[in-house]
């Protein structure tokens, strides 16, 4: 089966803290994603990853960034973190194939900030 | 920029058939997707359309037209345990993967 872990189930941390968030796949899939999801918003993209090393902006980047250092792992960090950014957090990856790619989702870490 | 519509919800009884509409814009596509995601659960992949036309798969089918912009998922022979949302999802370049909003499909019996 297909894993996708998660570091975290749950995650409290105070305003200004630097927060990671850490994603693990066990796929050997090229792509990797996170997301924030909030009631009403659905999946907001935040940044993806198509290779290592490789990073991409997504709709709503601002006050993070990521890290692609190996291909199963793929790091989300809130340099700051706000009260605004409390929220649940997906990380996905999928396979590259011409014929579609399925993306796989973790459990999902949800982060509320103080 | 990318943009997908869907209704924000849809109500139906057990054993009938609704259809969950999807729009997009994109400044590139190369196809459609829908996630299914019950309540404290993950997303997980229902179907994948590429061409135009219908892919089915078992009670549910999905549907593309791509001069349209749109697609639709359509579930037959409703059952509780399809309550859930349902997202649309749209494959851009570099594999970019951007869903819409969603559709909170409530089931009565």
């Amino acid at each position: 089966d297909v894993k996708v872990t998660q570091s975290s189930r749950y995650l409290v941390k105070r305003t200004g803290e630097k927060v990671f968030l850490e994603c693990v796949q066990d796929m050997d899939h090229e792509n990797m994603f996170w997301y924030r999801q909030d009631p009403g918003l659905g999946l907001r993209l935040i940044y993806f990853s198509y290779d290592v090393k490789m990073k991409e902006k997504g709709d709503i980047p601002e006050g993070y960034s990521v890290s692609r250092e190996k291909k199963e792992r793929f790091s989300l960090i809130l340099e700051s973190a706000s009260t605004n950014q409390t929220s649940m957090y997906l990380c996905a990856s999928s396979p590259t194939r011409t014929g579609g790619t399925e993306a796989f989702f973790g459990q999902g870490t949800r982060l509320t900030v103080v | 920029g990318q943009s997908l519509e869907q209704p924000s919800e849809v109500t139906a009884v057990e054993g009938a058939i609704v259809q969950i509409n999807c729009t997009y814009q994109t400044s590139g596509f190369y196809g459609l997707s829908w996630y299914q995601q019950h309540d404290g659960g993950a997303p997980t992949f229902l179907s994948y359309n590429a061409l135009d036309g219908l892919e089915e798969t078992g009670r549910f089918s999905s549907f593309l037209s791509r001069s349209d912009s749109y697609g639709y998922l359509l579930l037959q022979e409703l059952q509780m345990k399809d309550s859930a949302s349902y997202f649309c999802a749209v494959r851009g370049g570099y594999n970019k993967l951007i869903f819409g909003a969603g559709t909170r499909l409530a089931v009565h019996p």
